[in-house]
């Protein structure tokens, strides 16, 4: 299996209050990403980082903001989080562009 | 725009059957193609991939093959098992998208013994 954690596994957390998850690597890939798992639409793309520091949105990066000072870590934040935003987030990797994407475990987080 | 389009479920099937799941893609480009499984609680697997037409990827008695005339990439496995009961995700990425894998919506697979 891939090295891949993520931090926390279940969270929950107050409407309006941050939240930042956090997702490390020990395979030293270069893209991660961010997605999140809702009932009836598979897993959508929040943000992705192509190396250090470089990162792009996705399709559904309304309210998350994300950070990666380091190759190993890749960090999400929820500015003030909502409702809407209770999910299961996914962490993955990739060595190159058009490979294939390796999961982490998941973050349940509960936004009451 | 990109999209993967794959069979609703719950799949509900005995124990030995075949199984198929339908999966069909739009996307701009040449993907390259994907299954990857959900077992419940955990994250998501790779389950087989191929990347060019006519590829047959395999793994664990699964089979899909890439057919680029019709955009499907169809899962097939021959004799089920209660171990395959999981949710099976079709997806498709393309490097000019900057490697982001696009899903279908799932397909639930219970296998009853």
């Amino acid at each position: 299996d891939a090295g891949i954690t993520q931090s926390p596994r279940h969270k929950v957390t107050e409407t309006g209050t941050p939240v930042t998850l956090r997702c490390h690597q020990t395979e030293n890939h270069r893209y991660m990403y961010w997605y999140r798992q809702d009932p009836g639409h598979g897993l959508r793309l929040i943000h992705y980082s192509y190396g250090v520091k470089d990162t792009d949105k996705g399709e559904v990066s309304d309210g998350y903001s994300v950070s990666r000072s380091k190759t190993e870590d890749f960090l999400l934040t929820l500015e003030s989080a909502t409702s809407s935003q209770t999910s299961v987030y996914f962490c993955a990797i990739s060595e190159d562009r058009g490979g294939e994407q390796y999961f982490g475990p998941g973050t349940r987080l509960t936004v009451t | 725009g990109n999209s993967v389009t794959q069979m609703e479920g719950p799949v509900t099937l005995s124990e030995e059957a075949f199984l198929t799941i339908n999966c069909t893609y739009t996307a701009t480009g040449y993907p390259s193609l994907f299954w990857y499984v959900q077992y419940p609680g955990e994250g998501l697997q790779l389950l087989l991939k191929a990347t060019k037409a006519d590829d047959k990827g395999s793994n664990k008695g699964f089979e899909a093959t890439y057919r680029k005339e019709t955009t499907s990439f169809h899962l097939e496995k021959g004799s089920v098992q209660v171990s395959d009961s999981a949710v099976y995700f079709c997806a498709f990425n393309l490097k000019a998208a900057g490697n982001k894998l696009t899903f279908g919506g799932g397909t639930r697979v219970l296998v009853k013994p």
